[in-house]
């Protein structure tokens, strides 16, 4: 089975930093690399697929980055509205969760 | 716009038994793979099983296999998951959620419902 290891596990920062979630998979998934975002009491939504690209209506200062086994997801500039977990997922080998970043602003 | 909600969820003893419900709407049911994924209270996200656009083809994860049976009935609109020999550890939020393609290659959670919740325990 594929391991996903999300880092770090919780992310404290301030409006307007730039941040960085990393994502590590036990072996390479090439690009098939996704990112969810999750509010409490509220189901997971889509950010990111295939590593770098993003879905529609997500606003511009997330972006996805990396391929093979390291990839990463960055905040440019953190709003509020940003406090979430965010978990990656890989989709090469059936299907693996990283285990979540708490980002507390 | 996409609908997804599921029902079923509830507190059962272990060993028990319990069907959950996913009922469908906006969009053509028959043409998407599903999927089922859980969430432990205060923990991460769990992939239970999918089921191609017509049924033809299921997949569940290891935790699952010969306990949970995914099925759809294309007619209704339904997605379903029929848990067996139910343990403490299946405790959870079960989601129902959609691909945006066809077979159960499609592994990308494109829409999510709001989850029905299972309590396992004596």
């Amino acid at each position: 089975d594929i391991q996903m290891t999300q880092s770090p596990s919780t992310l404290s920062a301030s409006v307007g930093d730039r941040v960085t979630i990393t994502c590590r998979a036990s072996q390479s998934i090439s690009n098939w690399l996704a990112w969810y975002q999750q509010k409490p009491g509220k189901a997971p939504k889509l950010l990111i697929q295939k590593a770098s690209s993003s879905e529609s209506g997500v606003p511009s200062r997330f972006s996805g980055s990396g391929s093979g086994t390291e990839f990463s997801l960055t905040i440019s500039s953190l709003q509020p509205d940003d406090s979430a977990t965010y978990y990656c997922q890989q989709y090469s080998t059936l299907v693996t969760f990283g285990q979540g970043t708490k980002v507390e602003i | 716009q996409v609908q997804l909600v599921e029902s079923g969820g509830g507190v059962v003893q272990p060993g028990r038994s319990l069907t959950l419900s996913c009922a469908a709407s906006g969009f053509t049911f028959s043409s998407y793979a599903m999927h089922w994924v859980r969430q432990a209270p205060v923990k991460g996200l769990e992939w239970v099983s999918v089921i191609s656009y017509d049924g033809s083809d299921t997949y569940h994860a290891d935790s699952v296999k010969g306990r949970f049976t995914i099925s759809r009935d294309n007619s209704k609109n339904t997605l379903h998951l029929q848990m067996n020999s139910l343990r403490p550890e299946d405790t959870a939020l079960y989601y129902c959620v959609k691909t945006d393609c066809t077979s159960i290659g499609c592994r990308l959670f494109v829409h999510w419902g709001q989850g029905t919740l299972v309590t396992v325990s004596s």
